[in-house]
């Protein structure tokens, strides 16, 4: 597996349904991000939780990071359409240099 | 998009041709990256900079040489484009460090026919 892999690949849900996705990876991190990507745009950063953190809010999303599971789930609450998008998880390493490397994504519809 | 501006928004080139992309910035950031997207791999970092005419390779900058001349400006250099390097590119830049949060640019769709 790669480093930072998002599950599921793709998710349906009705709209004011909660929209949970999970990220795992395999090496030492000093912090795990969350990033949104709507069609035909450019990736848009949601949050950020630091090695030493379990669990952040921010409005309507919640992140909780198990470091000893290496995992991490972004959760989306009162989902709206305007929610549709790719979700990307992205871990920051040291590997020699500091770097981000991301997930291949999650894909969520809302539906109306 | 957090002030970057990415040039050509869509390209067609032939192979062998060279390629130039290129990536400008008005919040003065210091760190700078290319990233491509394909679909099956995520997103992949090709070369970033970390400083004016500081730069290093990522994970698949082979075919890519990069120029940071300005603070603002990051070119990416494909210099004899192959059909493998048909893509969605991406610059994002930081303030704050290489695996801290990044502003992404809106992307070239770059296709090598």
């Amino acid at each position: 597996s790669q480093q930072g892999e998002e599950d599921p690949q793709a998710l349906s849900i009705q709209e004011g349904e909660n929209a949970t996705m999970n990220c795992s990876y395999k090496t030492s991190i000093n912090n795990l991000q969350w990033y949104r990507q709507n069609s035909g745009r450019g990736l848009v950063h949601l949050i950020l939780i630091r090695s030493n953190e379990r669990e952040k809010h921010s409005g309507r999303l919640r992140v909780t990071l198990d470091t000893s599971k290496k995992s991490s789930s972004l959760l989306i609450t009162a989902s709206r359409a305007a929610d549709t998008a790719s979700y990307f998880c992205a871990t920051g390493i040291i590997q020699g240099a500091q770097k981000l490397v991301f997930g291949q994504g999650t894909r969520l519809t809302i539906n109306p | 998009d957090a002030g970057i501006t990415q040039s050509p928004r869509h390209k067609v080139t032939e192979t062998g041709t060279p390629v130039t992309l290129r990536c400008h910035q008005t919040e003065n950031h210091r760190y700078m990256y290319w990233y491509r997207q394909d679909p099956g791999h995520g997103l992949r970092l090709i070369h970033y900079s970390y400083g004016v005419k500081d730069t290093d390779k990522g994970e698949v900058s082979d075919g890519y040489s990069v120029s940071r001349s300005k603070t603002e400006d990051f070119l990416l250099t494909l210099e004899s484009a192959t059909s493998s390097q048909t893509s969605v590119y991406f610059c994002a830049i930081s303030d704050s460090g290489s695996n801290e949060k990044l502003f992404f640019g809106s992307g070239t769709q770059l296709s090598v026919l």
